[in-house]
């Protein structure tokens, strides 16, 4: 169980375009999940708390009109990059909160990644 | 505040063991976790210590002592496999966790 997705796994865009990427939890409810970005060889930044049914709450340093999120159901959340640009070529990871597992309420569960190149 | 410590990087020989040292300080506790993550891949739960001492899991263990903000993750019998970064995590007081900055581990045979 606690099994996330996302998609696409990869993509390229042109810069000045938008990409979305899409998070879901499948066989579980996740009422909040989690927005982070990697860079190689580095720790995951987290960037968003993406809360369902209310808007999503920034880190310091991140534009929330560059990078909207939107929790629309249990089961997914989405994040877009707006006006990409070379910069924003990241590893970008999603995760869900699964309460009552060995994490205790703590505990996420990560998406698979999607690698963005912005050209 | 929040504030993870580990080792950038490590080396080990197949077959041994090695100890990944993970020191924090936070304002409250809520529990530790070890995360693995293989390049180009997302982290996968490993452990979770919320009381002091030593939980084993296999070849993996993980040790906890809330006093001195000190955690460590013991790996036995080493593969190949296990290259890959340790992360360390905790959860802050709004329940974010928040992560150091990993251990890449390289095994060699």
């Amino acid at each position: 169980g606690a099994v996330v997705s996302q998609h696409p796994s990869r993509v390229i865009c042109k810069s000045g375009t938008s990409v979305k990427i899409e998070c879901r939890s499948l066989d579980f409810q996740a009422t909040t999940m989690f927005w982070y970005r990697q860079f190689p060889k580095k720790s995951l930044m987290l960037m968003a708390t993406s809360n369902e049914g209310s808007k999503a709450t920034y880190e310091q340093g991140v534009e929330k009109d560059k990078f909207l999120i939107n929790h629309a159901s249990l089961t997914l959340s989405t994040l877009t990059v707006t006006s990409a640009h070379p910069e924003d070529s990241s590893f970008y990871i999603c995760s869900a909160r699964a309460p009552g597992l060995a994490g205790g309420i703590y505990e996420q569960y990560f998406g698979p990644g999607t690698r963005l190149t912005v050209t | 505040g929040q504030n993870i410590d580990q080792p950038t990087e490590m080396t080990a020989t197949e077959g041994a063991i090695v100890q990944i040292n993970c020191t924090y300080q936070t304002s409250g506790f809520n529990g530790l976790f070890w995360y693995q993550q293989h390049a180009g891949e997302a982290p996968t739960f490993l452990s979770y210590n919320v009381l002091d001492g030593l939980e084993e899991k296999g070849r993996f263990s993980s040790f906890l002592s809330r006093s001195k903000g000190y955690s460590y993750l013991l790996l036995k019998e080493l593969q190949m496999k296990d290259s890959a970064s340790y992360l360390c995590a905790v959860p802050d007081n709004t329940d974010k966790l928040i992560f150091g900055t990993g251990t890449r581990l390289q095994v060699f045979p």
